[in-house]
């Protein structure tokens, strides 16, 4: 298994470009997870997905939007991207099926965003 | 609402000191609690977590933890610490809804020879 792969690994826009973080999963988990980390912050949840085609808001969605058309995708999409959404975005999944790993949320390695 | 704070942004051992990582959680309901750690530029990786079955929970590469309600803490210890241990730690609580986990600021550990 590759686990969860996320695309691409960096990127810089200007600022009012839109851009789309592809997120990928092969673990057939039905949680999926958006983060973004600031410097010297932990992850803050960005959007969630319990399944596909039913995502919800995170503490932190403005100026992002996501879909969740099938199990493995769950893209985040930038729109008129802003200086303020430069960080480092984490795709993460999890399983409600699978007892000995509940809640355990397994990361892709990130992508390095800055607007300039 | 769920809370997780990290005593310390910098912690630094000497290789073969204990290592002792602090985080103490607010949470109206028993917590899930988990210690992840940070390589420079890669994701983030499961070191252990505590699920209410035992207070004293033991994870990867020789690290452990010990839930203690009344102290509403959850810190992460190893007996002796490997230049391989640099990193960064984030200690975490998951909420039972959404199962989204709530981070901590995180502490970077570094490991002088």
């Amino acid at each position: 298994n590759a686990g969860v792969t996320q695309t691409p690994k960096f990127r810089i826009l200007k600022i009012g470009q839109s851009m789309t973080l592809q997120c990928t999963q092969d673990m057939n988990h039905n949680y999926m997870y958006w983060y973004r980390q600031d410097p010297g912050m932990g992850l803050k949840l960005i959007y969630y997905s319990v399944g596909a085609g039913i995502t919800d808001k995170g503490e932190v969605p403005n100026g992002y939007n996501v879909s969740r058309s099938t199990t493995e995708d769950f893209p985040l999409r930038l729109e008129l991207a802003a200086p303020s959404q430069t960080s480092v975005y984490f795709c993460a999944s999890s399983s409600s099926e699978q007892l000995s790993t509940l809640y355990e949320q397994y990361f892709g390695p990130g992508t390095r965003l800055t607007v300039t | 609402a769920q809370s997780v704070t990290q005593l310390g942004s910098h912690v630094s051992v000497s290789e073969g000191a204990l290592v002792l990582l602090r985080c103490n959680y607010s949470s109206s309901v028993p917590p899930y609690l988990f210690w992840y750690v940070q390589y420079p530029n890669q994701g983030l990786q499961l070191l252990l977590k505590y699920t209410s079955a035992a207070t004293l929970v033991k994870g990867i590469n020789g690290f452990e933890a010990e839930f203690k309600k009344s102290e509403t803490s959850f810190h992460l210890t190893k007996p002796s610490a490997h230049m391989s241990d640099a990193a960064e730690y984030f200690c975490a609580v998951s909420d039972t809804g959404r199962r989204a986990l709530t981070f901590g600021s995180g502490t970077r550990l570094q490991v002088q020879p």
